[in-house]
């Protein structure tokens, strides 16, 4: 049962242009969501994260948005750099004491080309 | 390096022997937590830790696998008697805090299992 899904396994933009990767999730009792980019041959470092309580979060180029009614939430790159390639993981916890507990979808690589 | 470390990297095991996965969490850091990646797969949770306490096993296979986070030393998982389907990327954590925090783990490289 895969509770977190990024269906899009690829995405290619061009440089300078806005890359959107997708996410869904089914447990309604998710309430916190994060962003993960992993290169090749590293571990995968935090991105960005967004509460249920709110439907945005923007942190320079990187915006989240979050819809709880469709249980779905987005990444938006804005300018996308090369430097951007990499395979961006979607992950969500519960509240409550066991948010260290992330539940990740399994990812999608994002190409940029200059 | 102040990052999460793990070793080996790089870890080839024939069907039935031991492996040995060690983590070393960031400066400061005294909460660990181990993350399995199966081929075309997501992170998977296995186990959280403290010095000399695991708190969460919840995510651990019942059999041949275990951990331990002594109070000097790296944090090591071990499985027993490998079999195949343990060939994975086996990520470590840390965070400067327990359950009060946001789900922002620091990632180590990770160790490649490979079962032949």
């Amino acid at each position: 049962d895969q509770q977190v899904k990024q269906n899009s396994p690829s995405l290619s933009v061009q440089e300078g242009r806005i890359s959107i990767l997708n996410c869904d999730y089914t447990n309604s009792m998710f309430d916190y969501f994060l962003w993960y980019k992993k290169y090749p041959a590293e571990g995968p470092t935090f991105l960005i994260s967004i509460s249920s309580i709110k439907d945005k979060n923007e942190d320079g180029r990187f915006t989240v948005f979050l819809n709880k009614s469709a249980k779905h939430l987005s990444l938006h790159i804005v300018p996308s750099q090369p430097g951007d390639s990499a395979v961006y993981f979607c992950a969500a916890s519960k509240s409550g004491g066991s948010n260290y507990k992330l539940t990740f979808g399994k990812g999608t690589l994002l190409t940029v080309n200059p | 390096n102040a990052g999460v470390m793990q070793n080996p990297r790089h870890l080839v095991r024939r069907r039935g022997q031991e492996a040995r996965l060690r983590c070393s969490p960031m400066k400061g850091h005294s909460h660990v937590y181990w993350y399995r990646q199966l081929p075309e797969e997501g992170l998977k949770f296995m186990v959280y830790l403290q010095k000399e306490n695991i708190i969460d096993e919840s995510g651990m296979p019942k059999e041949r696998f275990s951990a331990e986070f002594p109070k000097e030393g790296p944090s090591i998982l071990r499985i027993q008697q490998v079999v195949r389907g343990d060939s994975a990327a086996y990520f470590c954590a840390s965070s400067p805090r327990g359950t009060q925090n946001t789900g922002e783990l620091f990632f180590g490289e990770g160790s490649r299992l490979t079962v032949l």
